[in-house]
């Protein structure tokens, strides 16, 4: 069973503008990292942003960043100002680091950046 | 330069052909991941390696066959496949443990005709 939902399928946003994106998990464990990945048409897999668990401040990197609500299970992703560049499908990920499989994927959001 | 590299971007086979996929990283990491990503399916984990060493196969046909002759390079075997096998597939590596997420290539497109 999917254990990460990202309840959106497709969103846009208007070039400049602010987007979040959503996403769930859920695991008992109380030690994990969560991830978003970005795939842009070029098909690769990259990582935008990374969050631990024990650590209650929300993760930032220049544009992105995101509001984790642990308790919650809550995992959402917020792009400021965006970019054209920023278009592509995003990935919301958690792993448990207790198996070498523990890695789980969310079936993904296409965004689209609208001129 | 992504650090993990794969080949070919594009094949096209036939369901009786013989191919392989390569898969090379120089990240130093110690686990190598095999997934097949499907339109409209969620990403599927194929294979697992770990210190070269198969930890995971997923119940994947037989018609793939993973192999890992170092820390460095993994390849995916692939023979008599059928069309639903056309997808993109794509190759990560970790180093197991830490946290830091995974390292994608950029994939292989695979047609089966």
């Amino acid at each position: 069973a999917q254990t990460v939902t990202q309840s959106q399928p497709e969103m846009s946003v208007q070039e400049a503008e602010t987007v979040t994106l959503s996403c769930t998990y859920d695991t008992s464990e109380s030690d994990y990292y969560l991830f978003w990945y970005k795939q842009p048409p070029s098909r690769q897999m990259i990582l935008v942003i990374r969050q631990e668990a024990y650590k209650q401040q929300n993760a930032t990197e220049n544009r992105f960043s995101v509001n984790f609500q642990k308790a919650a299970k809550s995992f959402s992703l917020k792009i400021s100002d965006s970019q054209l560049g920023d278009a592509a499908m995003y990935f919301c990920a958690y792993d448990t680091l207790i198996f070498y499989n523990d890695m789980r994927f969310g079936a993904g959001t296409r965004l689209t950046v609208k001129p | 330069e992504t650090g993990v590299t794969q080949t070919p971007r594009h094949l096209v086979m036939g369901m009786t052909n013989k191919k392989s996929l390569k898969c090379e990283q120089h990240l130093g990491h110690n686990a190598m991941y095999w997934y097949k990503q499907s339109a409209k399916k969620p990403l599927e984990l194929m294979f697992v390696y770990s210190l070269e060493e198969r930890v995971e196969n997923n119940s994947v046909p037989s018609r793939f066959s993973p192999e890992c002759p170092n820390s460095s390079h993994l390849f995916l075997h692939l023979h008599t496949l059928q069309p639903e096998d056309s997808a993109l597939y794509l190759c990560a590596s970790s180093q197991a443990g830490r946290g830091y997420g995974y390292t994608f290539g950029s994939g292989t497109r695979l047609t089966v005709v």
